[in-house]
């Protein structure tokens, strides 16, 4: 089944505590970001990935990284997590970046930075 | 720059009716693309339909259709005899053709729909 598996889909942290969110994705898509929802706000993007070894920053990228090793995987990494990153998480694939690509979602990380 | 801009945070519609849900977007490119998702309180991001700014008419899947009026630069979702199941948050959402710079899905903040049975 072609799908975008994320991990864990629930985490509970404190402040300062290095965590990783893992994203996989098992459909040979070329492009992937992760994004994060805020009530109000929609989702916004944090990191994107065009293929593997290149990334680049989206709108929301302080606090974050990402790396992009393998072509399925795409991991995003608070090395420092604050408050203000308690949010609902998605990880996105697509195909290709072009304007009629959909996006393939996880199912979404919920984080709570305490 | 470009935009979405979803003016209706919620709305509650008797079952078996008809609904509309508002998006505008803005956009200087000629060529992108219009999605909407919806989003279940149990949280995943659901694709319900696309339509291409090209596309002569509207998008249609099962009971959902997207009134495209390009002129307005409006992609609203339609949805025919609503379910209980309807409930959930609903995100317009837009893709340029990114020929400068990777291409982004930008999102709308959603609109909460709520059916009454």
């Amino acid at each position: 089944e072609a799908q975008v598996t994320q991990n864990p889909r629930y985490l509970i942290t404190v402040t300062g505590k290095k965590l990783t969110v893992t994203c996989s994705q098992n459909m040979n898509h070329e492009y992937m970001s992760w994004y994060r929802q805020d009530p109000g706000l929609g989702l916004r993007q944090i990191y994107y990935s065009m293929n593997v070894e290149v990334t680049d920053k989206g709108d929301v990228p302080e606090g974050y990284k990402v790396s992009r090793k393998e072509k399925r995987n795409f991991p995003l990494i608070l090395e420092s997590p604050s408050p203000n990153q308690t949010s609902l998480y998605f990880c996105a694939s697509s195909l290709s970046q072009g304007p009629g690509t959909e996006a393939f979602f996880g199912q979404g990380t919920r984080l709570t930075v305490v | 720059a470009q935009k979405i801009t979803q003016t209706q945070p919620g709305m509650f519609v008797q079952e078996k009716e008809a609904v509309t849900l508002d998006c505008t977007y803005d956009t200087s490119d000629q060529s992108y693309g219009l999605f909407w998702y919806k989003q279940p309180s149990s949280g995943e991001m659901i694709f319900l339909i696309y339509q291409g700014s090209y596309d002569e008419q509207n998008a249609t899947e099962g009971r959902y259709s997207l009134n495209f009026q390009k002129a307005r630069k409006s992609a609203n979702l339609v949805i025919s005899a609503s379910q209980l199941g309807d409930s959930a948050m609903y995100f317009c959402a837009m893709r340029e053709a990114g020929y400068s710079s990777a291409s982004k899905i930008i999102f709308g903040s959603g609109t909460r729909l709520s059916i009454r049975p």
